[in-house]
């Protein structure tokens, strides 16, 4: 059973269009949550926290639902510069503060 | 803005050689890992280390390899006899002790074993 699970994509979307990514997680004990780019062949960078309240940075929001584990993130407006893959990541807790990532979601944005 | 240093960025190995993976976290940084990334595969954990041990390491993290904080500056992975299938990007993190669970991923070095 896979941990973290997204579609691998790709989204292929003209510039200017609103896209949505899910995840879902199969630890319910897991106790943080992330969105992180990754371009190719690149290291992953923070992209933004996950809350169950909801968060929004500029173009981009996420929401958490514990109770059907799952994770989204919306991206409005998108720019040639958002095409990355974006990975859903769980911190499932424990002391070693471990990092399980999602195979990634693919997004090309196109002209 | 403070960054993850990695070194080599490309390192080519024999199997069965010994490698050693360095990396200079951000220098107020506490707690320091270890991920892999095989090509088209998840970004998977090897170990987490915190207070001159390790705190916690996945099945990947097998007797063939080690990690090191030597001085107060690097953070190195050693893998003692390598296999093919070690292959792969590794990228070392770190986070604050305030901001513990937000990590900060160097670039990465590819290691090719041939």
């Amino acid at each position: 059973r896979k941990e973290v699970e997204q579609d691998p994509g790709p989204f292929n979307v003209p510039e200017g269009a609103t896209v949505a990514f899910n995840c879902t997680y199969s630890n319910s004990a897991s106790q943080s949550f992330f969105w992180y780019r990754q371009d190719c062949r690149k290291e992953p960078k923070l992209l933004m926290s996950v809350y169950s309240s909801g968060n929004e940075d500029g173009r981009f929001t996420a929401q958490l639902n514990r109770a059907s584990q799952y994770i989204s993130l919306l991206i409005r407006d998108s720019k040639l510069s958002d095409s990355a893959t974006y990975l859903c990541v769980v911190n499932e807790g424990g002391g070693g503060n471990k990092l399980t990532f999602g195979t990634g979601t693919q997004l090309k944005v196109e002209l | 803005e403070p960054e993850v240093t990695q070194t080599p960025s490309h390192q080519v190995t024999q199997m069965g050689q010994e490698v050693i993976l360095r990396c200079v976290p951000i220098s107020n940084h506490l707690y320091f890992y270890w991920y892999r990334q095989i090509l088209g595969q998840k970004v998977e954990f090897l170990v987490s280390f915190y207070n001159n041990e390790i705190s916690e390491k996945s099945e990947i993290f097998d007797d063939q390899f080690s990690v090191e904080r030597p001085d107060g500056s690097n953070f190195t992975l050693k893998i003692r006899s390598t296999k093919l299938e070690d292959s792969a990007m590794y990228f070392c993190a770190s986070s604050s002790w305030t901001g513990h669970e937000k990590l900060f991923f160097g670039s990465g070095t590819q290691l090719s074993v041939l």
